[in-house]
């Protein structure tokens, strides 16, 4: 069972339209992260939030973390191309250093 | 290029072989993680090594060991290889230990089980 649960866990959309991706869990966390992993390489990472109802936006990205540091969330707003990649969030909790991995979702934007 | 660095990017062998892994972690960076994909599992913690003591632990098998030499470069070692450890193993690495550090992560080494 994974510690963290994205979904969905492949999205396919059209270039311009919107989407949302979910990361949840039944676990509180001090931080959590959201990478980005694309074909043949190793994930990079996007953005860390670490307090509860946190918003941060980075271009046409906005990622939010849950007011009970339990879950989050990051939108993309008029999706492109190069925003195809396999969308991972990784946490880690109070009581130990390990950084767990989601199983990641799969983004593919079409032109 | 994240500055960490992998090698083999490819290796097949056969079932009972031991393989070992290398990693460079970026200058500077005293923290080195090993990480498992696979398709139906995904990305899983193994083992990580800070300023070459063990700090935490993963489901890494009895089968798998790792350690980080005084150079900070680490090697993961695989033995009595099954086909079901076929994966892509990627090394990452951080400046400190801190939860909420960026991880930098390698290219990663495809391991091929036949």
């Amino acid at each position: 069972t994974q510690l963290l649960e994205q979904s969905p866990q492949f999205l396919s959309i059209q270039e311009g339209e919107n989407l949302t991706v979910y990361c949840n869990s039944s676990s509180v966390f001090s931080s959590l992260q959201w990478y980005r992993q694309e074909p043949g390489e190793g994930p990079v990472l996007l953005v860390t939030v670490v307090t509860g109802g946190e918003v941060k936006k980075l271009k046409r990205l906005t990622f939010q973390f849950g007011d009970a540091r339990k879950d989050s969330s990051l939108h993309i707003t008029a999706a492109q191309p190069g925003d195809t990649g396999l969308y991972l969030c990784a946490g880690s909790r109070s009581n130990d250093y390990k950084l767990s991995f989601g199983a990641g979702t799969t983004v593919t934007v079409r032109a | 290029d994240s500055g960490v660095t992998q090698t083999p990017k490819h290796l097949i062998t056969a079932t009972g072989q031991r393989v070992t892994l290398r990693c460079s972690p970026r200058s500077g960076d005293l923290s080195v993680y090993w990480y498992q994909q696979s398709l139906d599992q995904g990305l899983q913690f193994l083992i990580q090594y800070y300023n070459g003591e063990e700090r935490a632990k993963g489901n890494i098998l009895e089968r798998f060991s790792a350690q980080q030499f005084p150079d900070l470069h680490s090697e993961l070692n695989l033995s009595s290889l099954e086909l079901g450890d076929s994966a892509l193993y990627f090394c990452a690495s951080s400046v400190s230990t801190g939860r909420t550090g960026e991880l930098f992560f390698g290219e990663g080494s495809r391991l091929t089980v036949l």
